[in-house]
């Protein structure tokens, strides 16, 4: 089966623009989760949708980032006004409902470049 | 705070031979659950073996067998046998009780021919 996916693969913006950044998950994945990756650094996590329930988004580093999910499926991270210390590899993860979720599947991630 | 650390920030084995990379972990959570990642040069994360707070076994996949110390707060990966395909960046990461994944810093792994 298909696993996680995201577009683009690569993005490269210009400092002060908007990004968009898609990640269709698993199908039947009831949550979906939005990383961060810098250079040679761990994954920090940015924010998290579980079916219905209202998204964690604790780990958002400032308002211009932003997350919807439609229909319980699709996610687009939203970056404005990009920065330089946005350029990283923002990885999206999903897992399925119950207690079969431990597992997180990640999809191949975005490298995002801000020049 | 919760937080996962991992002390060695690369790792050297001899083929065929086996490897541990460490791995430790901070929470007041009795329920939690510890994850090892493995990520290639290609970018993507595998999973590659699970721990949950309240099991009493330790976890093995095949060549991968985690060592968890409950009181020492520690989830060690061991790799048995390494192959030149172990090289790579090993994440450790604990799974909180709101669902998200914390991550330590990785340990780089090389296996020498």
């Amino acid at each position: 089966g298909a696993g996680v996916s995201q577009s683009p693969s690569n993005k490269v913006t210009e400092k002060g623009k908007d990004v968009e950044l898609r990640c269709d998950p698993i199908s039947g994945h009831t949550a979906l989760y939005w990383y961060r990756q810098s250079l040679g650094q761990g994954l920090e996590f940015l924010i998290y949708f579980q079916g219905n329930s209202a998204p964690d988004k604790s780990g958002l580093p400032s308002d211009r980032f932003s997350a919807e999910r439609t229909g319980g499926s699709v996610s687009t991270l939203t970056i404005q006004r990009t920065q330089q210390e946005d350029s990283a590899v923002y990885l999206c993860a999903s897992s399925p409902p119950g207690l079969a979720g431990q597992e997180q599947y990640f999809g191949p991630g975005t490298r995002l470049t801000v020049t | 705070a919760q937080k996962i650390t991992q002390t060695q920030p690369g790792m050297f084995v001899q083929e065929k031979e086996a490897v541990t990379l460490d791995c430790t972990y901070d929470t007041s959570d009795q329920s939690y659950g510890l994850f090892w990642y493995k990520q290639p040069s290609s970018g993507e994360m595998i999973f590659l073996i699970y721990q949950g707070s309240y099991d009493e076994q330790n976890a093995t996949e095949g060549r991968y067998s985690l060592n968890f110390q409950k009181a020492r707060k520690s989830a060690n990966l061991v790799i048995s046998a390494s192959q030149l395909g172990d090289s790579a960046m090993y994440f450790c990461a604990m799974r909180t009780r709101g669902g998200k994944l914390i991550f330590g810093q990785g340990t780089e792994l090389s296996v020498k021919p």
